[in-house]
């Protein structure tokens, strides 16, 4: 399977605990972005990369957000102290700034906070 | 006015017939735009990209109006499998490189 790789799909966690999660983009891509999706919204834009560096942020990515990219393949987005507000669908994308940066999602990350 | 607009429907439309809609955008800089398809609890699927030409796939149809700045979607012969929610997607690829995406129109093809 070629495609946007999300480790795991399903996560419940109690309020207050720190979750991390992974994106495996398609292997050719060299920009990253994460999402977060709530129920009859439109995916909004966390943070992106282009190879490891993290080019920017969106002002909903709080302080208790943070992602990396340390060898420009793969990414971790870790939430501290989680809060219930939190729940959400939170999606990988890649894309290639060579081929016109159409992005491909993964199959998302599901967060519940308890 | 925000950035990306879409109307929210559902558009419930009968099997065989043809739909459009719509997406304004905001941000006279943006340079490139797409259509996404959602099905409900998946991820978006890229659907076609928009062109200043507009460009066409099978039974659908983008086009880009600048000048009014919004992107349309023509859907024809509908099929049951076209009920999902479509996205549009309007990016400034600049310095900051931003990416906006729409809350969806809902479409829902009726038997």
């Amino acid at each position: 399977d070629t495609g946007v790789s999300q480790d795991p799909r399903h996560k419940i966690t109690k309020r207050g605990q720190n979750v991390t999660f992974r994106c495996d983009p398609i292997s050719e891509h060299n920009r990253l972005y994460w999402y977060r999706q709530t129920l009859g919204q439109g995916p909004e834009f966390l943070t992106y990369f282009q190879n490891e560096a993290q080019l920017e942020k969106s002002r909903l990515l709080s302080d208790r957000f943070s992602a990396e990219r340390p060898k420009g393949s793969f990414s971790t987005l870790e939430i501290q102290r989680t809060e219930q507000g939190d729940s959400a669908m939170y999606l990988c994308a890649s894309s290639s700034q060579v081929t016109g940066n159409e992005q491909y999602f993964g199959p998302g990350t599901r967060l519940t906070v308890t | 006015r925000k950035e990306v607009e879409q109307d929210p429907g559902p558009f419930n439309v009968p099997e065989g017939a043809t739909v459009a809609f719509n997406c304004t955008y905001s941000n006279s800089a943006s340079q490139s735009f797409f259509w996404y398809r959602q099905d409900c609890r998946k991820e978006p699927k890229l659907l076609m990209s928009v062109y200043s030409s507009g460009n066409e796939d099978g039974r659908f149809t983008a086009q880009l109006n600048r000048a009014s700045q919004y992107i349309s979607l023509l859907i024809r012969d509908s099929k049951l499998s076209d009920s999902a929610t479509y996205l549009c997607v309007v990016s400034h690829m600049n310095r900051d490189d931003k990416i906006i995406f729409g809350k969806g129109t809902r479409l829902h093809i009726l038997p």
